[in-house]
């Protein structure tokens, strides 16, 4: 079936620009989170929703930074006033909790540039 | 907090070598799980295995094999008889279920034909 899906794939803006970045998850998956991946770094946690909600944004740098998930699939991620720094690769990670046990599939990334 | 060290930054090997990758975690948890993600070129991670905390028996898969060791924190991967197609950036991760994963630094494996 179709994996996790990220668009656009690169997305080049200028500093104090909007942008949004959306994640479309495996189907039926529950749990949505992203990440952010610097360059030569692992991926570090953003947010995590479960279903529509937020389950933990304790990730979120500051409060520039959002994400939605209002039906329960597709999700974006909102960041306002962009700065250099934003620049990263931005992941996307569905999964199925079963029997207890989650695995975590991740989408190809947006690759953020803010110039 | 859950903390995870993977210590060769990079990894340079001939092909048809054996190659093993390091990962030392650290978690106060009784119940966890580990992972192993490989990043290619084309950025994309791609699950590899999961193994749970209660689970200590290695795992072969083709080439690929996992040493797991509660009394060492270690989950070692091991790559035998390497080819081009295994040079990619590997992570090692932890959660403590339906938890966000934590990612090591990565580990760059250049396999050289």
């Amino acid at each position: 079936g179709a994996g996790v899906s990220q668009t656009p794939s690169n997305k080049v803006t200028e500093k104090g620009k909007y942008v949004e970045l959306r994640c479309d998850p495996i189907s039926g998956h529950t749990a949505l989170y992203w990440y952010r991946q610097s360059l030569g770094q692992g991926p570090e946690f953003l947010i995590y929703f479960q279903g529509t909600g937020a389950a933990d944004d304790s990730g979120l740098p500051n409060d520039r930074f959002f994400a939605v998930r209002p039906e329960g699939s597709v999700s974006t991620l909102k960041i306002q006033r962009t700065e250099r720094g934003d620049s990263a690769v931005y992941l996307c990670a569905s999964s199925l909790v079963v029997g207890g046990q989650e695995t975590q599939y991740f989408g190809p990334g947006t690759r953020l540039l803010v110039l | 907090a859950q903390k995870v060290t993977q210590a060769q930054t990079e990894i340079s090997v001939v092909e048809k070598e054996d190659v093993t990758l390091d990962c030392v975690y650290e978690t106060r948890d009784t119940t966890y799980y580990l992972f192993w993600y490989k990043q290619p070129p084309s950025g994309e991670l791609v699950f590899l295995i999961r193994r749970n905390s209660f689970d200590e028996q290695n795992e072969i898969s083709g080439r690929y094999s996992w040493n797991f060791q509660k009394s060492t924190s270690s989950f070692n991967f091991t790559i035998t008889a390497s080819q081009v197609v295994d040079s990619a950036v590997y992570f090692c991760a932890l959660s403590t279920g339906n938890t966000p994963l934590v990612f090591g630094k990565g580990t760059r494996l250049s396999v050289i034909a």
